[in-house]
């Protein structure tokens, strides 16, 4: 029981380069989420997704792209990669109750030079 | 304002306790968490309580919730080597559909 698996782990990208982040889940969550984390802020929510086939805006959406088209998938697309994109992303999954744990994978760093 | 609000830094020495404050600022709150993150890790969760609760004990971590004044602490008892990690505070919202809000972490550093 994997949990939830991020890949890659570490990526560097020049600015104006595109990339997909990977996220599954072997849980059958129904809920997905993206979310960045920069030094000294919060977890920021990017996209999140709450069922196969749909996806829904967060808090920062903007240069990012997500699709879910398996349930246990969730995909972040970056189309045209920007250094105020350099972050940690993680990716989320949660079961539909209200008080459902978040389950988090561990992590991707992106630079962006 | 949307604020959850912590401190960045909380430093204790090995065998006294660590108490870690967290302030929100919405009424509408149902459940409020505390996550660990373990360098180079995702965040896990600790405990979490529920809105209508003022306190919850589990083993070494006692939750206190005063909603009066929107407060929130994690007190970790005999803190150890093991519990450095950036502790994050995150309050669930009936009005975001449940969405987390998250503060910025505070980083627990053990001296021995």
């Amino acid at each position: 029981n994997a949990g939830v698996t991020q890949t890659p782990k570490f990526r560097v990208l020049k600015t104006g380069q595109s990339m997909t982040l990977l996220c599954a889940q072997d849980m059958n969550h129904e809920y997905m989420y993206w979310y960045r984390q920069d030094p000294g802020m919060g977890l920021r929510l990017i996209h999140y997704s709450v069922g196969e086939g749909t996806t829904a805006k967060g808090e920062v959406p903007d240069g990012y792209n997500v699709s879910r088209l398996k349930k246990q998938n969730f995909l972040l697309g970056l189309e045209s990669a920007a250094p105020s994109q350099t972050s940690v992303y993680f990716c989320a999954s949660r079961s539909t109750g209200v008080n459902s744990p978040l389950h988090f994978g561990n992590g991707t760093r992106l630079t962006v030079t | 304002g949307e604020d959850v609000e912590q401190s960045l830094f909380l430093s204790v020495r090995e065998g006294d306790s660590s108490v870690i404050n967290c302030t929100y600022t919405d009424s509408s709150s149902t459940y409020l968490y505390w996550y660990k993150q373990e360098p180079g890790a995702g965040l896990q969760l600790l405990t979490y309580i529920f809105s209508n609760m003022d306190m919850k004990q589990d083993q070494r971590l006692t939750v206190l919730l005063n909603k009066k004044d929107k407060h929130l602490s994690l007190r970790i008892a005999d803190t150890q080597t093991g519990d450095s990690a950036i502790y994050f505070c995150a309050e669930s919202r009936m009005d975001s559909n449940y969405q987390l809000i998250w503060g910025a972490g505070t980083k627990l550093i053990i001296k021995p």
